[in-house]
């Protein structure tokens, strides 16, 4: 197993129009998560699942974002209507149990709104 | 609300010397504490733990040290080598919480020949 996987590295688009990023997990981990991390910060949490059961979704997650994890495995993060202040990199973690800590990040998706 | 702080966003040590990196934080609900490690263009990588029953935690050359009452943290690297430069980053979870991480802004650490 290669770690988690974070497709496209990096995507360009203009204001306005959509994208996905997609994120495959380390096989058999069932949590799953997202962050955002824009520059000069940390990485700040957006949403996780459990499976394939989305459990929580932060304030930072405006209803033009919408994640999918439908059969327990990779996810998908959709940006609707994308926004120069939604430029970031997006961060998937994924971790081994509900018990475990110690989240195995990918290298992420850096995200440009022109 | 920043509830992790990493106050130093940049440090400088000479190879061989030890590093030591800072982290506070605010929420008494913390139970859980990480380092995390970032190269460019990769995401971070995970360095070392401490759970708050214990005050110390080792492996290797990085020491992690954990103050409740003074909600203080610190990463000890000794000895630094060049292959330390990275962002490093201080993250906390709640118990209960679903173990997301609540990150600090990052400290550049440089280490010098």
């Amino acid at each position: 197993d290669t770690g988690v996987s974070q497709n496209p590295r990096h995507k360009i688009t203009k204001r306005g129009q959509n994208v996905t990023f997609r994120c495959d997990p380390i096989s058999e981990h069932n949590r799953l998560y997202w962050y955002r991390q824009t520059l000069g910060q940390g990485p700040e949490f957006l949403t996780y699942f459990q499976n394939e059961a989305q459990l929580e979704k932060s304030r930072l997650l405006s209803d033009r974002f919408s994640a999918e994890r439908p059969k327990g495995s990779f996810s998908t993060l959709e940006i609707q209507r994308t926004e120069q202040g939604d430029s970031a990199m997006y961060l998937c973690a994924s971790t081994a149990t509900e018990a475990s800590t110690e989240a195995f990040f990918g290298q992420g998706t850096r995200l440009t709104v022109v | 609300d920043q509830q992790v702080k990493q106050n130093s966003p940049s440090l400088s040590v000479q190879e061989g010397r030890i590093s030591i990196l800072n982290c506070d934080y605010t929420n008494s609900m913390f139970d859980y504490f990480l380092w995390y490690k970032k190269y460019p263009a990769e995401g971070p990588t995970f360095l070392i733990s401490i759970s708050s029953i214990k005050d110390k935690n080792e492996d290797g050359r990085f020491t992690v040290f954990l103050n409740k009452s003074a909600k203080h943290l610190s990463l000890h690297i000794v000895p630094s080598q060049p292959g330390d430069s990275a962002v490093y980053f201080c993250a906390a979870s709640v118990a209960g919480g679903g173990n997301k991480l609540t990150f600090g802004t990052g400290t550049q650490l440089k280490v010098e020949l």
